[in-house]
């Protein structure tokens, strides 16, 4: 079985300009979650999926960060515009309701 | 919201001793407590959880002790080895993972 999938591993780019992060969950997986980590920090919840329904978008910052999760499978995170602030791993995750969830391996954004 | 505090921040061993690591949670009402691992570079790995209605769990060198009442959970490493080397973070959940912010613990030969 294929475990979460994200892409790009790695993003590099100039402030202001857009970017966009995508998770293909584990197969199954009703409940996703995006989080960001930064460095030498434990993951920090952005949003919380269940099928398409975001259920918890309290600490998406709405201004310039937007989600979807349009089919209730597969995610995209986006930015726009990305600021220097925003350099982090980006980490997909899923479960089946168990509240057991797995991780993707992150996209490491750059903003320079 | 869940508030999740851990310690210690680092912690060095050396192989075969045992290693300890402590996490409190100010919410009540989780009842999920897993524990991950996360080699550099790497995703975080589920290494072992606890769920409310079980005081502790152990999987081979790896147990993992709860006190609801005091909201306090530990992390218990056992005969350590140098791949035990790795951040480690506590998690405590009524629907999302709210995380510590991870114990870079290093097992030295």
């Amino acid at each position: 079985e294929a475990g979460v999938v994200q892409s790009p591993r790695y993003k590099i780019i100039e402030k202001k300009q857009p970017v966009a992060f995508w998770c293909n969950p584990i197969s199954g997986h009703n409940t996703l979650y995006w989080y960001r980590q930064n460095l030498g920090q434990g993951p920090e919840l952005l949003i919380r999926y269940e099928n398409e329904e975001a259920v918890d978008d309290s600490q998406l910052p709405k201004d310039r960060f937007s989600a979807e999760r349009l089919k209730g499978v597969d995610s995209t995170l986006k930015i726009q515009p990305a600021e220097l602030g925003d350099s982090a791993v980006y980490l997909c995750a899923s479960s089946s309701g168990t509240l057991e969830a797995f991780f993707g391996q992150g996209t490491r954004l750059t903003v320079v | 919201g869940e508030n999740v505090e851990q310690h210690p921040s680092t912690l060095s061993v050396q192989e075969g001793d045992s290693a300890v690591i402590k996490c409190t949670y100010s919410d009540s009402a989780s009842n999920y407590f897993p524990w991950y691992k996360q080699e550099l570079g790497k995703r975080p790995q589920l290494i072992i959880d606890i769920r409310s209605n079980v005081g502790e769990k152990k999987d081979q060198r790896i147990a993992v002790t709860l006190n609801k009442t005091a909201k306090h959970f530990s992390l218990h490493i056992t005969e350590t080895q140098p791949e035990d080397s790795a951040v480690y973070f506590c998690a405590a959940t009524l629907y999302a993972l709210n995380f510590g912010k991870g114990t870079s613990l290093l097992v030295t030969p």
